[in-house]
């Protein structure tokens, strides 16, 4: 069964300091790997979505990596800035072509 | 471009009662789906629905039941609330490639007492 993890459960860093986010799987059998962000009291929203063959994927600040072979992504936040507090979830489409979510990363960037 | 919405946005109910929780897409999307978010957790298909006509189980459907009244709408409907189905309740939709995110909506808070 695949599980997915996401250490630290909270992480709070300095303004404009460069950090990142991990996420891991147990089972290479993946479509896609997603990170989404979540902002208290709203739903989720989608930042970038990596394909099973690719590596990374960039978006204006952030850029996201992806392992396979190790089960491991990385969200890598350049600059951070206070609006970048929120929760980032990750997930993986499953071999069942289902979203299977990791518990998400509390993020705090203090000014 | 409303995109995801759900109603209500918060629910109280007594262990027992009954409710049904609303969801519209405006995106033209086959794929729909209701997820549960509890604390230290994350999120839980509790049902989807592949395209129009169609439902499946997920990881947690006990105690659930849905409907996907057309492509637009799916709702969920809790028959005999308890407690342990206090959560907040996401509904999403989007597509089934390797390519296709899910768009979600804003959630609803549920507790029951």
């Amino acid at each position: 069964k695949q599980e997915v993890t996401q250490i630290p459960a909270a992480l709070s860093v300095p303004e404009g300091e460069n950090l990142v986010l991990n996420c891991s799987f147990t089972d290479s059998a993946i479509y896609n790997l997603q990170w989404f962000r979540q902002d208290p009291g709203k739903g989720l929203t989608s930042l970038l979505l990596i394909q099973s063959s690719q590596r990374e994927q960039t978006s204006g600040r952030l850029n996201a990596s992806l392992d396979k072979s190790s089960g491991r992504s990385t969200l890598y936040i350049a600059a951070s800035q206070p609006g970048d507090s929120a929760t980032y979830l990750c997930a993986v489409r499953d071999s069942n072509y289902q979203l299977i979510w990791g518990a998400g990363t509390k993020l705090i960037i203090k000014p | 471009n409303a995109g995801v919405t759900q109603t209500p946005k918060f629910q109280v109910l007594k262990t027992g009662q009954s409710m049904t929780l609303q969801c519209a897409q405006d995106m033209n999307h086959n794929s729909m789906y209701w997820y549960r978010q509890d604390p230290g957790m994350g999120l839980r298909l509790i049902y989807y629905s592949a395209s129009e006509g169609t439902t499946d189980k997920g990881e947690v459907p006990n105690g659930y039941n849905v409907s996907r009244l057309n492509k637009r709408e799916f709702s969920l409907r809790l028959e005999s609330a308890a407690p342990s189905q206090t959560s907040v309740y996401f509904c999403a939709s989007g597509g089934q490639g390797v390519t296709d995110t899910q768009y979600f909506g804003p959630g609803t808070r549920l507790t029951v007492l």
